[in-house]
């Protein structure tokens, strides 16, 4: 059974104190690991998908990468309106299913 | 333009009632997916469906039935709802490769 685990469960940051977000993952045949941010009353929104060890992506403050066995969500220079809740999942080769951690709320204040 | 859209955003009835959620989607993606999420904000897939098969998570109750009447459309139909069935559902979407699109939830309360 896949098995996805996010940690830590919250995380307050200081406007501008980068930190990671680590999600720790255990799939049979890893055919993509993603994360979304989600935000209070609203779906999923799509990041990143990463498919290979040593692969890594960037998004404005986010950046994320991956190893055989888990994945970082960096942030750097965080600012309030990076708080939300950090979701990651993976889809093995077989099935377009996504299994899920159980995210990371991360509230940056100034 | 919404991408996937799902209806109602909240529902509130009682137990034993039977209920309806309505997805659709406008990004021409082949599967389309039910999640529900959970008081601990815990996605779980129930179902993923495409032209071709329809897969359900062995642990869904048969009082769930996903119902598409075409490839835009899943819809979510729920029998004899009960108290634990309270929760956030969502509606997602993707191509054949990867990349879901999410609604924004509708949030069921059984009473």
């Amino acid at each position: 059974e896949d098995q996805v685990t996010q940690s830590p469960e919250a995380l307050r940051l200081q406007e501008g104190e980068s930190s990671s977000l680590n999600c720790s993952y255990t799939v049979s045949g890893l055919r993509g690991l993603f994360w979304y941010r989600q935000d209070p009353g609203k779906g999923p929104e799509f990041l990143f998908t990463l498919y290979s060890a040593g692969e890594e992506k960037e998004k404005e403050r986010l950046k994320a990468t991956l190893t055989k066995k888990e994945s970082f969500l960096h942030i750097t220079a965080p600012k309030p309106e990076d708080s939300a809740t950090y979701l990651c999942a993976v889809r093995r080769n077989a099935g377009n299913m996504l299994t899920f951690g159980g995210g990371t709320r991360l509230m940056v204040k100034p | 333009d919404t991408a996937v859209s799902q209806t109602p955003k909240y529902l509130v009835t009682q137990m034993g009632n039977d209920k309806s959620i309505k997805c659709e989607q406008n990004l021409g993606h082949d599967t389309m997916y039910w999640y529900k999420q959970d008081s601990k904000k815990f996605l779980k897939i129930m179902f993923s469906y495409n032209n071709k098969e329809l897969i359900i998570n062995e642990t869904v109750p048969n009082r769930f039935s996903p119902k598409s009447p075409d490839k835009a459309h899943l819809n979510l139909h729920i029998n004899s709802l009960e108290l634990g069935d309270s929760a956030v559902y969502f509606c997602a979407s993707s191509p054949a490769g990867d990349g879901y699109t999410f609604g924004s939830g509708t949030r069921l309360t059984v009473v």
